[in-house]
């Protein structure tokens, strides 16, 4: 069956470092989708970036980047020069592979981040 | 500017009673999904839907139904709403293919007392 697997509950960082959220993901799919969201405490998702399984370089998205580690079955995200702003949840998540074009996702359980002034 | 409209905020109900959640889209997307977020778990799938009366159940349908009449329009339903429903409920949009991500409505957090 297919999971993603964020195993840092929570996470601190100072502003303007860079910091590393972590997820891996089980698949026997050779074709899939990698997402990252974030989700502010007022509640609404916010799509991040995106990761092809065949894509062959990382994804970027202005601050944020993807270390997609394919062999490894992992796929970080990385947010440098953090800033205030940047405190929210943190969730990965993939593309189910039914065989179809519903593009169901599955999630992981979602990474707390804080950033320090 | 927003695109995935949730009828509500917060809402509060009793044990029992029959609850609707609404979801509305205006960027004629195929896909709608309904999940639900607890901490801990993250977001788990209820029901999705990729066409006009078409639905299918998710990974945790049990308690749940679904309507969709309108391409625009997707309805969760609660038929016996219970304590352990409460949750924040977040609704999703996308178009058919299998790169694009989701819109998400700005959820509604559903407290059953």
């Amino acid at each position: 069956a297919q999971k993603i697997t964020q195993t840092q509950p929570g996470m601190f960082v100072q502003e303007k470092e860079a910091v590393t959220l972590d997820c891996t993901y089980d698949t026997s799919d050779q074709s899939y989708g990698l997402f990252w969201y974030k989700q502010p405490s007022s509640g609404e998702m916010i799509f991040l970036i995106y990761q092809g399984s065949y894509d062959e370089q990382n994804a970027t998205e202005g601050r944020y980047s993807l270390n997609f580690q394919k062999a490894r079955k992992s796929a970080n995200l990385v947010i440098s020069a953090s800033q205030l702003g940047d405190s929210a949840m943190y969730f990965c998540a993939m593309r189910e592979a039914d065989g179809g074009a519903t593009n169901k996702l599955i999630f992981g359980t979602g990474t707390l981040l804080a950033v320090q002034p | 500017d927003v695109k995935v409209t949730q009828s509500s905020r917060y809402l509060v109900k009793r044990t029992g009673e029959k609850v609707f959640l609404e979801c509305v889209q205006d960027m004629d997307h195929e896909n709608m999904f309904w999940y639900r977020q607890d901490p801990g778990l993250g977001l788990r799938l209820i029901y999705f839907s990729y066409d006009v009366k078409m639905k299918e159940k998710g990974d945790i349908p049990e308690g749940y139904s679904v309507s969709r009449e309108k391409k625009e329009r997707f309805s969760l339903i609660l038929e016996s709403a219970s304590t352990n429903q409460t949750s924040m409920y977040l609704c999703a949009s996308s178009p058919s293919g299998r790169t694009y991500g989701y819109t998400f409505g700005s959820g509604t957090r559903l407290t059953v007392v």
